[in-house]
């Protein structure tokens, strides 16, 4: 079975342009989530999509934004970047994103923001 | 607010165990969880406590006490392979799944 799928893995951008990141998750997953990881930040939550409908979010501006496919691939969109921005932005996903479900994360997307 | 706390570094040597402490304060509790995460890698799951006691799975064991909003990693027989930075992480009352900051572990020979 493959992994969780993240694409690009290397992103550089400048101020003020916007991004989008793709997601695939495992076969038979719906759910799936985004977090933004800075050195000596750890994992910052941004949002979970299950069936197309996004069931959570985490407090982040509104420049940042998602959206999930009915095939469960999943996307993420920042606009109007900023330097903060730059950041790991990994994906995971796990079956219905119960409580005791463990994510499977993908590789990431490095973002750098110049 | 809601936080997690662990300890940012941690040195071992090889064949040593290893305690890695969280402490946590969230809107509601359902579970702590540990990942793992080489460098440039992906963070990958340890393990799961639901309900207080300990979570036995190879080297690796971990502990939670809700009553002290406490839990711990501990890993024995370190292997150098065990070089990585350690995440708990809890799962709040709106099934977010909120991380620690991590541990950077350290094993030297």
């Amino acid at each position: 079975k493959a992994g969780v799928t993240q694409t690009p893995r290397y992103l550089i951008k400048t101020r003020g342009q916007q991004v989008t990141l793709s997601c695939s998750p495992i076969s038979g997953h719906r759910s799936v989530s985004w977090y933004q990881q800075t050195p000596g930040q750890g994992l910052q939550f941004l949002f979970e999509y299950f069936s197309e409908t996004q069931r959570n979010k985490g407090n982040f501006p509104g420049r940042f934004s998602g959206r999930q496919f009915s095939n469960s691939r999943s996307e993420m969109n920042v606009s109007t970047l900023e330097l903060g921005d730059s950041a790991l932005y990994l994906c995971a996903s796990s079956q219905q994103g119960g409580p005791n479900e463990k994510l499977f994360f993908g590789s990431g997307t490095q973002l750098s923001v110049l | 607010g809601q936080s997690l706390e662990q300890p940012s570094e941690v040195t071992a040597v090889e064949g040593a165990i290893v305690q890695i402490n969280c402490t946590y304060q969230t809107s509601g509790f359902y579970g702590l969880s540990w990942y793992q995460q080489h460098d440039g890698g992906a963070p990958t799951f340890l393990s799961y406590n639901g309900l207080d006691g300990l979570e036995e799975t190879g080297r690796f064991s971990s502990f939670l006490s809700r009553s002290d909003s406490y839990g711990y990693l501990l890993l024995q027989e370190l292997q150098m392979k065990d070089s990585a930075s350690y995440f708990c992480a809890v799962r709040d009352d709106y099934n977010k799944l909120i991380f620690g900051a991590g541990t950077r572990l350290a094993v030297h020979p």
